[in-house]
């Protein structure tokens, strides 16, 4: 079963807006987490990672924060654009050569 | 960098028909293979894994089969389709140890 699961299913935000996509997981040990695009009909891109000894990364308008204690991560997008509209997945690695995947986010941008 | 080739793109099959989906790699040696199955709207399910040729495991019992016959190559497979078997599959290319994946456009399968 997925062991990372997102608090919402969609989210609305307006362009130019800031957008904040959340994720718990629930394995402790997962050492080492990822953000996925997935645009409609083709396969996912990575976007960002982070590994569990740090607690933010900063990339190309995004931010991925990492909270061990309560086991939350999120993907902050800075400025939101039509192109950022997609499915987006949190994913956690456990060293075991394999990734554990949430349900997804929808974002929606509003022009 | 990795580079997934996956086809075809789309595919409509009847019931009971089989299926081969084929899966290559580029840009990388002796890589993790991984078939994912996606219904609409819904997460990524891992459906088989190998970490070497003729190296397969199984995360979920079902209709499907997969094989590695070389090193780069990752075969998903079915003898006879079940309606159930339709969904999105995408082939993933990962390296040893932690890291993220590299993903392939994906196949849209829809069994009639």
């Amino acid at each position: 079963g997925e062991s990372v699961g997102l608090h919402l299913p969609t989210l609305s935000v307006q362009e130019g807006d800031n957008s904040i996509i959340n994720c718990a997981y629930s394995n402790s040990a997962s050492d080492y987490f990822i953000w996925y695009k997935q645009e409609s009909g083709k396969g996912p891109q990575f976007i960002i990672d982070i590994r569990s000894n740090m607690d933010k990364r900063q990339g190309q308008r995004v931010t991925v924060l990492l909270n061990k204690t309560v086991k939350h991560l999120s993907l902050q997008i800075a400025a939101t654009q039509p192109g950022d509209s997609a499915v987006y997945f949190c994913a956690e690695n456990m060293n075991d050569y394999k990734l554990s995947f949430g349900a997804g986010t929808t974002v929606t941008v509003r022009a | 960098s990795q580079t997934i080739h996956q086809w075809p793109a789309t595919l409509v099959q009847p019931v009971g028909s089989p299926l081969s989906l084929e899966c290559t790699v580029e840009g990388t040696s002796n890589p993790n293979l991984y078939w994912y199955r996606q219904a609409a709207g819904r997460g990524l399910q891992l459906l088989f894994y190998s970490v070497g040729i003729g190296q397969i495991s199984s995360e979920v019992p079902q209709n499907l089969s997969a094989s590695r016959p070389q090193d780069r190559q990752f075969i998903l497979s079915s003898k006879k389709l079940l309606l159930s078997d339709s969904g999105f599959y995408l082939c993933a290319c990962g390296d040893r140890g932690l890291g993220g994946y590299t993903f392939g456009s994906g196949t849209r399968l829809t069994v009639v």
